[in-house]
């Protein structure tokens, strides 16, 4: 098992640009999580899903954007990029939301 | 809101030392987990305490878990340079929505 993939692992965007973060996992995990982790900081929660088709906002939704029609995959789309979004994104899943969380390796994102 | 605090922030060790980090939670929390990112990497699941006053050791970690389900700890015995990271807790609240809510994390280095 791969387990939970990341792509990509760097990129630099300019303000006002869009991207899609692209986050897979092969664990058969009902939820899926997305986080952003500031430089020395904690993890803030994006958005989140707990099955194919099913979305919800976590604490710092703004400026994002998600989808999930499969269990495995759960892209997290930024439209208009701005320098405060400069930050490090995790993607991760869990059988059940009582359960351990699995992390992918990240992406490092710079918006200048 | 609910919140997880942890501390201390930082904390600077001789190899050998022992080490601890503290979870405070402002409500009662249903299970506790703890994480360790090490430097450049991606959060890593350690354990989950789910039981009022409950005790796990893994080799030189013990954690703690507190009687009113509120608190928690990590303590290391006797540190090596492979225990340098940020640990960080997340609790679970009692409630329906069950969302994990994380500490801030503390960062540990080891100077050997």
């Amino acid at each position: 098992n791969a387990g939970v993939t990341q792509t990509p692992k760097f990129r630099i965007l300019k303000i006002g640009q869009s991207m899609t973060l692209q986050c897979t996992q092969d664990m058969n995990h009902n939820y899926m999580y997305w986080y952003r982790q500031d430089p020395g900081m904690g993890l803030k929660l994006i958005y989140y899903s707990v099955g194919a088709g099913i979305t919800d906002k976590g604490e710092v939704p703004n400026g994002y954007n998600v989808s999930r029609s499969t269990t495995e995959d759960f892209p997290l789309r930024l439209e208009l990029a701005a320098p405060s979004q400069t930050s490090v994104y995790f993607c991760a899943s869990s059988y059940v939301q009582t359960y351990e969380q699995y992390f992918g390796p990240g992406t490092r994102l710079t918006v200048t | 809101g609910q919140q997880v605090m942890q501390i201390p922030q930082y904390q600077h060790v001789q190899e050998g030392e022992d080490f601890t980090t503290y979870c405070n939670s402002s409500t009662t929390l249903s299970n506790i987990q703890w994480y360790k990112q090490r430097p450049g990497g991606h959060p890593v699941f350690l354990i989950q305490l789910v039981k009022s006053g409950e005790v796990k050791k893994q080799k030189r970690l013990t954690f703690q878990f507190g009687e009113a389900k509120k608190n928690s700890s990590l303590h290391i015995t006797a540190t090596q340079t492979t225990d340098v990271g940020t640990y960080f807790c997340a609790g679970q609240n009692a409630g329906n929505n069950r969302k994990l809510i994380w500490g801030l994390g503390t960062s540990l280095a080891v100077n050997p």
